[in-house]
Protein backbone atom coordinates (compact mmCIF):
# COMPACT_ATOMS: atom_id res chain seq x y z
CA UNK A 1 0.00 0.00 0.00
CA UNK A 2 1.89 3.07 -0.97
CA UNK A 3 1.74 6.29 1.26
CA UNK A 4 3.49 8.81 0.71
CA UNK A 5 3.88 11.81 3.98
CA UNK A 6 4.53 15.79 4.19
CA UNK A 7 6.91 17.20 6.38
CA UNK A 8 8.53 20.83 6.94
CA UNK A 9 7.64 24.28 8.72
CA UNK A 10 4.62 25.15 9.80
CA UNK A 11 5.81 28.79 9.63
CA UNK A 12 7.11 30.87 7.02
CA UNK A 13 8.03 34.32 7.06
CA UNK A 14 7.18 36.67 4.41
CA UNK A 15 9.29 36.87 1.27
CA UNK A 16 11.35 33.65 2.28
CA UNK A 17 11.37 30.36 1.07
CA UNK A 18 8.87 27.45 1.74
CA UNK A 19 10.52 23.83 1.64
CA UNK A 20 8.54 20.74 2.11
CA UNK A 21 9.18 16.73 1.60
CA UNK A 22 7.52 14.25 0.25
CA UNK A 23 8.55 10.72 1.64
CA UNK A 24 7.13 7.80 -0.32
CA UNK A 25 6.90 4.52 0.92
CA UNK A 26 5.39 1.11 -0.08
CA UNK A 27 6.36 2.30 -3.82
CA UNK A 28 9.57 3.21 -5.87
CA UNK A 29 9.58 6.99 -6.73
CA UNK A 30 11.73 5.73 -9.80
CA UNK A 31 8.52 3.42 -11.38
CA UNK A 32 8.35 4.55 -14.98
CA UNK A 33 4.54 4.40 -14.73
CA UNK A 34 3.88 7.59 -12.42
CA UNK A 35 4.56 11.73 -11.78
CA UNK A 36 4.92 12.82 -8.54
CA UNK A 37 3.31 16.07 -7.76
CA UNK A 38 2.33 18.65 -5.15
CA UNK A 39 -1.15 20.72 -5.25
CA UNK A 40 -2.11 23.30 -2.53
CA UNK A 41 -5.70 24.56 -1.27
CA UNK A 42 -5.74 27.83 0.66
CA UNK A 43 -8.22 27.94 3.81
CA UNK A 44 -11.35 27.41 2.19
CA UNK A 45 -10.99 27.57 -1.20
CA UNK A 46 -10.02 24.78 -3.82
CA UNK A 47 -7.25 23.26 -5.14
CA UNK A 48 -4.77 24.15 -7.10
CA UNK A 49 -2.42 22.25 -9.16
CA UNK A 50 1.74 23.03 -8.54
CA UNK A 51 3.92 21.10 -9.97
CA UNK A 52 5.21 17.53 -11.22
CA UNK A 53 8.41 15.90 -11.30
CA UNK A 54 9.33 12.57 -13.11
CA UNK A 55 12.44 10.76 -11.60
CA UNK A 56 14.48 11.31 -14.16
CA UNK A 57 14.19 15.00 -13.45
CA UNK A 58 11.87 16.15 -15.86
CA UNK A 59 9.23 18.86 -14.46
CA UNK A 60 6.26 20.80 -15.50
CA UNK A 61 4.49 23.68 -13.45
CA UNK A 62 1.64 25.64 -13.19
CA UNK A 63 2.65 28.61 -14.97
CA UNK A 64 1.26 31.23 -12.67
CA UNK A 65 4.09 29.63 -9.81
CA UNK A 66 6.74 29.12 -12.29
CA UNK A 67 9.18 31.28 -11.35
CA UNK A 68 9.18 30.78 -8.00
CA UNK A 69 8.74 27.26 -7.71
CA UNK A 70 11.28 24.23 -7.94
CA UNK A 71 10.50 20.50 -7.48
CA UNK A 72 12.73 17.89 -7.38
CA UNK A 73 13.69 14.43 -6.70
CA UNK A 74 15.81 12.25 -4.10
CA UNK A 75 16.00 8.83 -5.22
CA UNK A 76 18.37 7.58 -2.44
CA UNK A 77 15.66 8.58 -0.21
CA UNK A 78 12.77 8.11 -1.83
CA UNK A 79 11.64 12.09 -1.52
CA UNK A 80 10.45 14.74 -3.36
CA UNK A 81 11.19 17.90 -2.44
CA UNK A 82 9.23 21.39 -2.99
CA UNK A 83 10.97 24.34 -2.67
CA UNK A 84 8.50 27.98 -3.12
CA UNK A 85 10.52 31.03 -3.15
CA UNK A 86 9.15 34.56 -2.07
CA UNK A 87 6.37 33.91 -0.47
CA UNK A 88 3.32 35.89 0.67
CA UNK A 89 0.22 35.29 2.68
CA UNK A 90 -1.13 34.25 -0.68
CA UNK A 91 0.73 30.78 -0.85
CA UNK A 92 -0.93 29.86 2.75
CA UNK A 93 -2.70 26.22 2.32
CA UNK A 94 -2.68 23.13 3.05
CA UNK A 95 0.00 21.36 0.15
CA UNK A 96 -0.89 18.20 -0.52
CA UNK A 97 1.95 15.40 -2.21
CA UNK A 98 0.07 12.70 -4.67
CA UNK A 99 0.98 10.52 -7.38
CA UNK A 100 0.11 11.50 -11.03
CA UNK A 101 -1.21 7.85 -13.05
CA UNK A 102 0.36 8.44 -16.30
CA UNK A 103 0.83 5.04 -17.77
CA UNK A 104 -1.47 6.12 -21.04
CA UNK A 105 0.23 9.53 -21.04
CA UNK A 106 -0.67 12.98 -19.83
CA UNK A 107 -4.28 13.24 -21.51
CA UNK A 108 -5.29 10.33 -19.02
CA UNK A 109 -3.25 10.95 -16.43
CA UNK A 110 -5.01 11.01 -12.53
CA UNK A 111 -3.81 11.48 -9.23
CA UNK A 112 -4.30 7.94 -7.82
CA UNK A 113 -2.52 8.57 -3.94
CA UNK A 114 -2.42 11.37 -1.46
CA UNK A 115 -0.70 12.76 0.99
CA UNK A 116 -2.57 13.46 4.17
CA UNK A 117 -1.13 17.14 3.50
CA UNK A 118 0.50 19.73 5.19
CA UNK A 119 -0.48 23.27 6.23
CA UNK A 120 1.94 25.86 5.45
CA UNK A 121 1.02 29.58 7.06
CA UNK A 122 2.63 32.17 5.74
CA UNK A 123 3.00 35.12 8.34
CA UNK A 124 5.49 37.14 10.09
CA UNK B 1 -11.47 31.85 -11.28
CA UNK B 2 -11.15 27.93 -12.30
CA UNK B 3 -10.30 26.53 -15.19
CA UNK B 4 -12.81 24.00 -15.19
CA UNK B 5 -16.41 25.27 -13.70
CA UNK B 6 -18.65 23.33 -11.51
CA UNK B 7 -21.54 24.81 -9.66
CA UNK B 8 -20.48 26.14 -6.01
CA UNK B 9 -22.44 23.71 -4.23
CA UNK B 10 -25.93 21.08 -5.03
CA UNK B 11 -28.21 19.48 -2.08
CA UNK B 12 -30.02 16.32 -2.08
CA UNK B 13 -32.09 14.02 0.65
CA UNK B 14 -31.23 11.06 1.79
CA UNK B 15 -31.50 7.89 -1.07
CA UNK B 16 -32.20 10.55 -3.75
CA UNK B 17 -30.30 11.44 -6.34
CA UNK B 18 -27.84 14.54 -7.55
CA UNK B 19 -25.64 15.16 -10.45
CA UNK B 20 -22.43 17.19 -10.63
CA UNK B 21 -21.47 19.07 -13.37
CA UNK B 22 -18.07 20.11 -14.95
CA UNK B 23 -17.45 22.59 -17.65
CA UNK B 24 -14.18 22.93 -19.41
CA UNK B 25 -12.95 24.07 -23.12
CA UNK B 26 -11.28 23.08 -26.09
CA UNK B 27 -7.78 23.08 -24.72
CA UNK B 28 -9.20 20.21 -21.55
CA UNK B 29 -12.56 18.46 -21.59
CA UNK B 30 -12.87 19.29 -25.55
CA UNK B 31 -10.09 18.13 -26.72
CA UNK B 32 -10.94 15.16 -25.68
CA UNK B 33 -8.67 14.26 -22.74
CA UNK B 34 -9.69 12.46 -19.51
CA UNK B 35 -12.12 14.01 -16.91
CA UNK B 36 -11.37 12.69 -13.07
CA UNK B 37 -13.25 13.23 -9.98
CA UNK B 38 -11.88 13.63 -6.42
CA UNK B 39 -13.85 13.35 -3.10
CA UNK B 40 -12.73 15.51 -0.30
CA UNK B 41 -14.71 14.71 3.27
CA UNK B 42 -14.25 17.30 5.74
CA UNK B 43 -10.76 17.91 7.36
CA UNK B 44 -9.20 14.68 4.99
CA UNK B 45 -7.00 15.01 1.78
CA UNK B 46 -9.05 14.43 -1.78
CA UNK B 47 -9.41 10.48 -2.70
CA UNK B 48 -9.71 9.73 -6.27
CA UNK B 49 -13.31 8.38 -7.15
CA UNK B 50 -14.37 8.13 -10.95
CA UNK B 51 -11.01 8.31 -13.51
CA UNK B 52 -11.50 8.20 -17.06
CA UNK B 53 -14.18 9.18 -17.26
CA UNK B 54 -16.30 6.98 -16.09
CA UNK B 55 -13.97 4.25 -14.24
CA UNK B 56 -14.20 3.63 -10.26
CA UNK B 57 -11.31 2.87 -8.36
CA UNK B 58 -11.84 -0.47 -6.34
CA UNK B 59 -14.09 0.45 -2.99
CA UNK B 60 -16.02 2.82 -4.41
CA UNK B 61 -19.54 2.20 -4.55
CA UNK B 62 -21.72 1.97 -7.58
CA UNK B 63 -23.72 4.44 -6.74
CA UNK B 64 -20.92 6.98 -7.81
CA UNK B 65 -20.57 6.89 -11.75
CA UNK B 66 -19.31 9.58 -14.16
CA UNK B 67 -19.91 10.55 -17.90
CA UNK B 68 -18.30 13.02 -19.93
CA UNK B 69 -19.40 14.53 -23.49
CA UNK B 70 -18.18 17.27 -25.69
CA UNK B 71 -16.66 20.03 -23.49
CA UNK B 72 -18.87 19.09 -20.02
CA UNK B 73 -18.41 15.76 -17.70
CA UNK B 74 -20.83 14.89 -14.80
CA UNK B 75 -20.87 12.71 -11.38
CA UNK B 76 -24.03 11.22 -10.41
CA UNK B 77 -24.48 10.02 -7.02
CA UNK B 78 -27.69 7.71 -6.89
CA UNK B 79 -29.33 6.55 -3.04
CA UNK B 80 -27.45 9.65 -1.43
CA UNK B 81 -25.83 8.86 2.24
CA UNK B 82 -25.40 11.17 4.79
CA UNK B 83 -22.09 9.72 4.13
CA UNK B 84 -21.72 11.25 0.86
CA UNK B 85 -21.71 14.83 2.19
CA UNK B 86 -17.95 16.27 0.80
CA UNK B 87 -17.00 18.69 -1.86
CA UNK B 88 -16.14 17.02 -4.98
CA UNK B 89 -13.28 18.18 -7.82
CA UNK B 90 -13.36 17.33 -11.34
CA UNK B 91 -9.90 17.41 -13.31
CA UNK B 92 -8.58 16.98 -16.36
CA UNK B 93 -5.24 18.15 -18.19
CA UNK B 94 -4.93 21.35 -19.72
CA UNK B 95 -2.61 21.88 -23.04
CA UNK B 96 -2.88 25.56 -23.55
CA UNK B 97 0.37 27.42 -23.12
CA UNK B 98 2.02 24.44 -21.60
CA UNK B 99 1.24 20.95 -20.33
CA UNK B 100 -0.36 21.72 -16.95
CA UNK B 101 -3.15 19.49 -14.70
CA UNK B 102 -6.72 21.90 -13.79
CA UNK B 103 -9.12 21.51 -11.48
CA UNK B 104 -12.47 22.80 -10.78
CA UNK B 105 -13.58 24.56 -8.42
CA UNK B 106 -15.65 22.04 -6.20
CA UNK B 107 -18.62 21.46 -5.47
CA UNK B 108 -20.21 21.08 -2.06
CA UNK B 109 -22.72 18.07 -1.59
CA UNK B 110 -25.24 18.65 1.24
CA UNK B 111 -27.48 15.85 2.27
CA UNK B 112 -30.68 17.49 3.76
Amino acid sequence: QLQLQESGPGLVRPSETLSLTCSVAGGSISNSNFYWAWIRQPPGKGLEWIGIVFYTGTTHYNPSLRSRVTISVDMSKNQFPLRLTSVTAADTAVYYCARLWDNYGYARSYFDSWGQGALVTVSS
Amino acid sequence: QSVLTQPPSVSGAPGQRVTISCTGTSSNIGANYDVHWYQQLPGTAPKLLIYGNTNRPSGVPDRFSGSKSGISASLAITGLQTEDEADYYCQAYDSSLSDHWVFGGGTRLTVL
